[in-house]
């Protein structure tokens, strides 16, 4: 099955910065998701990294705050802009199609705190 | 009221107890079912994948779908210490690639 790696896998930031997040699957795939881990919370899809064309986001999440790339089938960025101590969380991208197979599978995740 | 019901827990059992993890579900649009492990700081990995109410087993685990009911369950027998992560169901409708929705995870403890 595929792998996925994300970098980094942790940082701290200011407030008001900006954070990008990498995810880089070992073959191709279908689909790219990226998603938000909060404590006490389940995990909430922030939207579908769509090859070539406009991520789509979920309600709530919107391409200010979180432009997404996908530049081909096995890359996708997440930034997370001007942030505040409310974006402090897990960010995990998933990957699901091709050789990842038909359900949706996740990288280690990028653990973010913003002081 | 929530799409998905999970316990989150903690639950914590003996070294070789049968564990219990369950979830409800309100959406009967829900055709596909899966239950992801996840270790502490580590991403979900997919532990099981079924489609039609009734039992599938692999190995020490068994998923359960009662689609009547909306409820499903995953069982692990004869559990270890290395079996101590969160569990998450998770169910998406049918068709190729549909949003999953997962409840919150039930930590699970295993005392050796």
């Amino acid at each position: 099955s595929a792998v996925i790696s994300q970098k980094p896998s942790r940082d701290i930031c200011q407030r008001g910065t900006s954070l990008t997040i990498q995810c880089q699957v070992d073959s191709q795939v279908t689909m790219m998701f990226w998603y938000r881990q909060q404590p006490g919370q389940s995990l909430t899809l922030i939207a579908t990294a769509n090859q070539g064309s406009e991520a789509t986001y979920e309600s709530g999440f919107v391409i200010d705050k979180f432009p997404i790339s996908r530049p081909n089938l096995t890359f996708s960025t997440l930034t997370v802009s001007n942030m505040s101590p409310e974006d402090s969380s897990i960010y995990l991208c998933s990957g699901q199609g091709l050789a990842g197979g038909n359900e949706q599978f996740f990288g280690p995740g990028t653990r973010l705190t913003v002081l | 009221q929530k799409e998905v019901e999970q316990d989150p827990g903690p639950l914590s059992v003996p070294e070789g107890a049968i564990v219990s993890l369950n979830c409800t579900y309100s959406n009967s649009a829900f055709q596909y079912f899966m239950w992801y492990r996840q270790y502490s700081r580590k991403g979900p990995e997919l532990l099981m994948y079924t489609y039609s109410s009734g039992n599938k087993e692999d190995g020490r685990f068994t998923a359960q779908v009662d689609k009547s009911s909306k409820y499903i369950s995953l069982f692990i027998r004869d559990s270890q210490p290395s079996d101590s992560a969160t569990y998450l169901c998770a169910m998406r409708w049918p068709g190729g690639y549909q949003k999953v929705t997962f409840g919150i995870g039930t930590k699970l403890q295993v005392i050796p």
